[in-house]
């Protein structure tokens, strides 16, 4: 079955604007969780969606935002971009909202790169 | 709060050469723990995890991992190193916070160079 999908795969935007990530889960998956990648902080949690709701939220400014559609696909959105926002942007799906069944499925990501 | 170390940033071995990463996680509850491989420009594929049971854990791509809780370690082996294992390798812990909502903590990884 198809993995996790994100789109698009690179983005370059100009500091200030704003962007919207996609991610398309694993078909059964409800689980959606985001994760934002550089080499100086590593990998960080953003947030994670379950059934539409957030159930968990990384220590993020608020200018990072997301949501969950009701067939688990999810997006995110960064408004007012800063260049520090330039990262690979990775999203991860599992089938239900626990830890303990097994481990998230990764996409490939979103490289974004603000200028 | 919950914390996962990898202490090598970079490790190179010799194709056929025997390979262990090392990974310490901090974390006062029952660790959920994982593996990941990172190639360049790609994301995280899983190699192997640990809920309970065994604590000698079988994986893909010939790897194995040894949870050690008295040493807070979850260490990762394999015996003989392929060319295509250089990549970059993370370590990570679940944690199941109050409010119900779950996340992955990762260490820094570890780049594995393979020379022939």
């Amino acid at each position: 079955k198809a993995g996790v999908t994100q789109t698009p795969r690179y983005l370059i935007k100009t500091r200030g604007q704003q962007v919207t990530l996609s991610c398309s889960p694993i078909s059964g998956h409800r689980s959606v969780s985001w994760y934002q990648q550089t080499p100086g902080q590593g990998l960080q949690f953003l947030f994670e969606y379950f059934s539409e709701t957030q159930r968990n939220k990384g220590n993020f400014p608020g200018r990072f935002s997301g949501r969950q559609f009701s067939n688990s696909r999810s997006e995110m959105n960064v408004s007012t971009l800063e260049l520090g926002d330039s990262a690979l942007y990775l999203c991860a799906s599992r089938t239900n909202g626990q830890v303990d069944n097994y481990g998230y499925t990764f996409g490939s990501g979103t490289r974004l790169t603000v200028v | 709060a919950q914390s996962v170390t990898q202490p090598d940033i970079h490790i190179t071995v010799s194709e056929g050469a025997s390979l262990e990463l090392r990974c310490n996680y901090s974390y006062g509850a029952t660790p959920y723990l994982f593996w990941y491989v990172q190639s360049p420009g790609q994301g995280l594929q899983l190699l192997l995890k640990y809920f309970s049971g065994d604590t000698l854990v079988q994986g893909i791509k010939g790897f194995e991992a040894e949870f050690k809780r008295s040493q807070s370690s979850f260490n990762l082996r394999k015996p003989s190193v392929h060319w295509s294992d250089a990549a970059e390798y993370f370590c990570a812990v679940g944690v199941r916070d109050t409010g119900g909502g779950n996340k992955l903590t990762f260490g820094t990884g570890t780049q594995l160079k393979v020379e022939l």
